[in-house]
């Protein structure tokens, strides 16, 4: 099935560093969500986009949904030690039925 | 209660047990979602349903049972489980099937002896 290139599969940062992961498809998006999980918990939606070129801001967090529909990236800035965990881009493939897919995450981890 | 719970939180079962995940969304949503996410690996979608129907089945054992008796609850019934089905398995619900955010529950932490 249809699937979402997302990278990094993990990084490792210092705190107070600024992260950036992002996501592409194949195929045009009209909808990207990006999702944070915390272990042993489930995802939590950080920032939803509905427009090519969109530019959204929750906090520290930034997303955009890319021009061309097939991709979206996250950046944090300042990373603080709560930012640890998982981060999962999904959208939404019209050409699907709007079905919601998932990428695979990006774990973050931050060093002392 | 809020958002989208989900009892029990941890369950630790037999092969031979029977049992049940319940799921309630408070959202007013009429789509609702099992997920089932193993270690290392993506998010595995494996149930949908809209308006407490079946509109996706993701060719899940059939060990694996749904039940959608309205639009705020979803359970999924456990019968005779393999020691590779431990996993977190997740609800979520959306405005529908076809828009909308998905939002989560905290997941049930399934053990399989």
């Amino acid at each position: 099935g249809q699937q979402l290139n997302q990278s990094p599969q993990s990084m490792f940062i210092q705190e107070g560093e600024d992260v950036s992961m992002n996501c592409t498809s194949s195929s045009i998006f009209n909808t990207w969500l990006w999702y944070k999980q915390d272990p042993g918990e489930g995802p939590v939606l950080l920032i939803a986009l509905y427009k090519a070129g969109e530019l959204t801001s929750n906090g520290r967090l930034t997303a955009q949904f890319g021009i061309t529909r097939k991709d979206s990236f996250l950046n944090i800035s300042a990373s603080i030690p709560s930012d640890v965990g998982i981060y999962f881009c999904a959208g939404r493939n019209p050409n699907r039925d709007d079905k919601i897919i998932f990428g695979k995450g990006t774990r973050l981890h931050i060093l002392p | 209660e809020t958002g989208v719970t989900q009892t029990p939180r941890h369950l630790v079962m037999g092969m031979t047990n029977k049992k049940s995940l319940k799921c309630e969304q408070h959202l007013g949503h009429n789509a609702m979602y099992w997920y089932k996410q193993s270690a290392k690996k993506p998010l595995e979608l494996m149930f949908v349903y809209n308006f407490k129907e079946q509109t996706e089945n993701n060719s899940v054992p059939s060990r694996f049972s749904p039940e959608c008796p309205n639009s705020s609850h979803l359970f999924l019934h456990l019968h005779t489980l393999q020691p590779e089905d431990s996993a977190l398995y997740l609800c979520a619900s959306s405005q529908d099937w076809q828009g909308g955010e998905q939002f989560f529950g905290p997941g049930t932490r399934l053990t399989v002896l």
